[in-house]
C-alpha cells in the first residue's frame, strides 16, 4: 500500500497568514492527490483534486501543487472560517489512503 | 441536486450485526462509484472500500464491482440495491473498535484517479456492552 505522510500534524497561524501543509507519498502517484477539509463536527469536503485543481465553489485562496511524491497545500490568507483539519488522499491506486491530517487553528 | 442521505445513529452491543444505508438521489445512480470512509472518535479518515452500482458491465456479469481496503476486507460487506438507489455497509459481528462515524461519498471519475465530491451526513455507530 502507498503510505501518505502529512506535516505538520497541527499549526496555529494568524488571520491573513499564509499557511502551508505538505503531503508526501511513499511512491510516485503522479498528479493523483486530493485534499479535503473537515471543519469541527462537520462532513469532509473536497477542496482540491488532481493535486492542483480547485473544486467548484472553493475560494481561490486555497491552492495545491506538486507531482510524483511531494505535494503542497496552501491557504494564501488564512480566514477564521478555514479552521479545520485538512487531509490529503492518494487516488493513484487502491487502497485510497488518507494522510493523517493537519489541524489548522487561529492564533 | 445530488444528495446522499445516510441512516440514523446506531447503538449496538459487541457481537451484534448491523447494516447501515446510504440513499442516493439527484443523479443517475448507476453512473458513479460510492465509497465508504470511517472516522473513529477523535481520529482521521480511513478509506474502507468502494462499489459500483451497475451490474450490467462488470467482469462478473450480474455482480457488482466491489473493492475493499485490506484493513477492512473480511470485516465488513459493502452491497447495493439498485432498485432503491441505496448502498449498504454491513457487519456480521460488531466489535467495540467499530465505534465511529461512517461516511458514504460519491466518487467522480474512475475507481482510482477519482475524488469524493459529494458526501453523506455520516452515521454514528456506537458499539458498547
Amino acid at each position: 500500500d502507498i503510505q501518505m505522510t502529512q506535516s505538520p500534524t497541527s499549526l496555529s497561524a494568524s488571520v491573513g497568514d499564509r499557511v502551508t501543509i505538505t503531503c508526501q507519498a511513499s511512491q510516485d502517484i503522479g498528479k493523483y492527490l486530493n485534499w479535503y477539509q473537515q471543519k469541527p463536527g462537520k462532513v469532509p469536503q473536497l477542496v482540491i483534486y488532481d493535486a492542483s485543481t480547485l473544486q467548484t465553489g472553493v475560494p481561490s485562496r486555497f491552492s495545491g501543487s506538486g507531482y510524483g511524491t511531494d505535494f503542497i497545500f496552501t491557504i494564501s490568507s488564512l480566514q477564521p472560517e478555514d479552521v479545520a483539519t485538512y487531509y490529503c488522499q492518494q487516488c493513484d491506486s487502491l487502497p485510497l489512503i488518507f494522510g493523517g491530517g493537519t489541524k489548522v487553528e487561529i492564533k | 441536486d445530488v444528495h446522499l442521505v445516510q441512516s440514523g445513529a446506531e447503538v449496538k452491543k459487541p457481537g451484534e450485526s448491523l447494516k447501515i444505508s446510504c440513499k442516493a438521489s439527484g443523479y443517475n445512480f448507476t453512473t458513479y462509484w460510492i465509497t465508504w470512509v470511517r472516522q473513529m472518535p477523535g481520529k482521521g479518515l480511513e478509506w474502507m472500500g468502494i462499489i459500483h452500482p451497475d451490474d450490467s458491465d462488470t467482469i462478473y456479469r450480474g455482480d457488482y464491482d466491489t473493492m475493499y481496503s485490506p484493513s477492512f476486507e473480511g470485516q465488513v460487506t459493502i452491497s447495493v440495491d439498485k432498485s432503491l438507489s441505496t448502498v449498504y455497509l454491513q457487519w456480521n459481528s460488531l466489535k467495540a473498535s467499530d465505534t465511529g462515524i461512517y461516511y458514504c461519498a460519491r466518487q467522480k471519475g474512475a475507481v482510482v484517479n477519482g475524488h469524493a465530491e459529494y458526501w453523506g451526513q455520516g452515521t454514528l455507530v456506537i458499539v458498547s456492552s
